[in-house]
């Protein structure tokens, strides 16, 4: 069974990265079988799309936050990467990883069907 | 964007009701339509995708349907662990987004 651990620290000062990582088990960073995405949660608010990568390295981000996010793997440590520049505090917020369900010759399925149990992440001098 | 947007936000029922939460697209996106329950401190858990199609071991009391624009989640008799926020979210397009949530509290 798949299982995803976020981990990374819980305080960053504003204008600094905020990076995170987001542990694997269960499954490879590296098959083609899936691709892995960031969302985020601010306290008592909605779900917020970052962005996702793909086991050949592509990523789509999301628009708002395009110009600040980067997602990469780490093929070597079975891990997923978030960097996210320039933050403030609009910014503080749980950090999820999430895997898709399966990706076949025809498609993707299963949006988000597995996630971590998130991370919080507060933007804070 | 594709925005998503769910009714009622917040409603009470009480234990053995019929529930219904309604998602609205503001543009069709045929059946790529994802249906998720989150409780407090928890991750959000899948439950439907595209639109119907209920996740293994999600209970039969949940089902979803619709296509194009609006859709449905209903829970045809409410448990005690029911209790929770719901959000919608579509895979049509880029950038993928989510419904504001609806939350189910006790009456």
């Amino acid at each position: 069974q798949v299982q995803l651990q976020e981990s990374g620290p819980g305080l960053v000062k504003p204008s600094q990265t905020l990076s995170l990582t987001c542990t694997v088990s269960g499954g490879s960073v590296s098959s083609d079988t899936y691709y892995w995405s960031w969302i985020r949660q601010p306290a008592g608010k909605g779900l917020e799309w970052i962005g996702r990568i793909y086991a050949s390295g592509s990523t789509h981000y999301n628009p708002s936050l395009k110009s600040r996010v980067t997602i990469s793997a780490d093929t070597s440590k079975n891990q997923i990467s978030l960097k996210l520049s320039a933050v403030t505090a609009a910014d503080t917020a749980v950090y999820y990883c999430a895997r898709v369900g399966y990706c076949t010759g025809s498609g993707c399925h299963k949006e988000f069907a597995y996630w971590g149990q998130g991370t919080l992440v507060t933007v804070s001098s | 964007d594709i925005q998503m947007t769910q009714s009622p936000s917040s409603l009470s029922a009480s234990v053995g009701d019929r529930v219904t939460l309604t998602c609205r697209a503001s543009q069709t996106i045929s059946s790529s339509l994802n249906w998720f329950q989150q409780k407090p401190g928890k991750a959000p858990k899948l439950l439907i995708y595209v639109a119907s199609t209920l996740e293994s071991g999600v209970p039969s009391r949940f089902s979803g349907s619709g296509s194009g624009t609006d859709f449905t989640l209903t829970i045809s008799s409410l448990q005690p662990e029911d209790f929770a926020t719901y959000y919608c979210q579509q895979s049509h397009s880029l950038p993928l987004t989510f419904g504001g949530g609806s939350k189910v509290e006790i009456k």
